[in-house]
């Protein structure tokens, strides 16, 4: 089973809104990283939260993680046309050669 | 900034052929990885390598096999291709540290199996 699971799936919003995406893990981690997937590319990192912190900003980006419910929340703000693409999290649990597990995604629709 | 680049964006192959996917990296990364992508299921891990000729099993090896004979090149073998390796093949590589690094991707190969 995924370690990370995005909530929800897919998510259509109005250019100017703010979109939100949640991750469940089960395992303890060193920490947690959100990367975006255009149509057809590769993954991109966007942010990189570890255990012992709460909140991270980056630009439009606010990412917030909850140790004690194995939870973290992806929050776009002020989206744009250009945001439109799938979101994964990505957990490491400090094994050998950092590697990450990854949920299944969340499709991200904005529309103009 | 981080360059991954992998072999091929599209890839037609037919069921027993043997399939070589390679993947470069120019950072000098120790790490590389292999994922397959499929609708649904997110990124599985197929193979990671964290020195030059050493390879791990990842999630799901079962039908691949991968070399590293040098540092920066990372191969994923399909010995004998099956229609259920029709996949998004995807490559990333990062440095070794404590607290835990980014991976940096290659663009991804198509691979489509007849």
């Amino acid at each position: 089973s995924q370690q990370g699971e995005e909530d929800p799936q897919a998510l259509s919003i109005q250019e100017g809104e703010n979109a939100t995406m949640n991750c469940s893990y089960k395992t303890s981690i060193n920490n947690l990283q959100w990367y975006r997937q255009n149509s057809g590319r590769g993954l991109v990192h966007l942010i990189l939260i570890r255990s012992n912190e709460r909140e991270k900003h980056s630009g439009r980006l606010r990412v917030t993680l909850d140790t004690s419910k194995k939870s973290s929340s992806l929050l776009i703000t002020a989206s744009r046309a250009a945001d439109t693409a799938s979101y994964f999290c990505a957990t490491d649990e400090g094994a050998a050669g950092n590697k990450l597990t990854f949920g299944g995604g969340t499709r991200v629709l904005v529309k103009p | 900034d981080v360059k991954v680049t992998q072999s091929s964006r599209y890839l037609v192959k037919r069921t027993g052929e043997k399939v070589f996917l390679e993947c470069v990296q120019d950072m000098d990364h120790e790490n590389m990885f292999w994922y397959r992508q499929d609708p649904g299921l997110g990124l599985r891990l197929i193979y990671f390598s964290y020195d030059v000729k050493m390879k791990e099993k990842g999630d799901i090896p079962e039908g691949y096999s991968v070399s590293r004979e040098k540092k920066e090149r990372f191969s994923l073998i399909l010995e004998s291709a099956s229609t259920n390796q029709t996949s998004m093949y995807l490559c990333a590589s990062n440095i070794p540290s404590g607290g835990g690094e980014t991976q940096y991707f290659g663009p991804g190969t198509r691979l489509l199996v007849l």
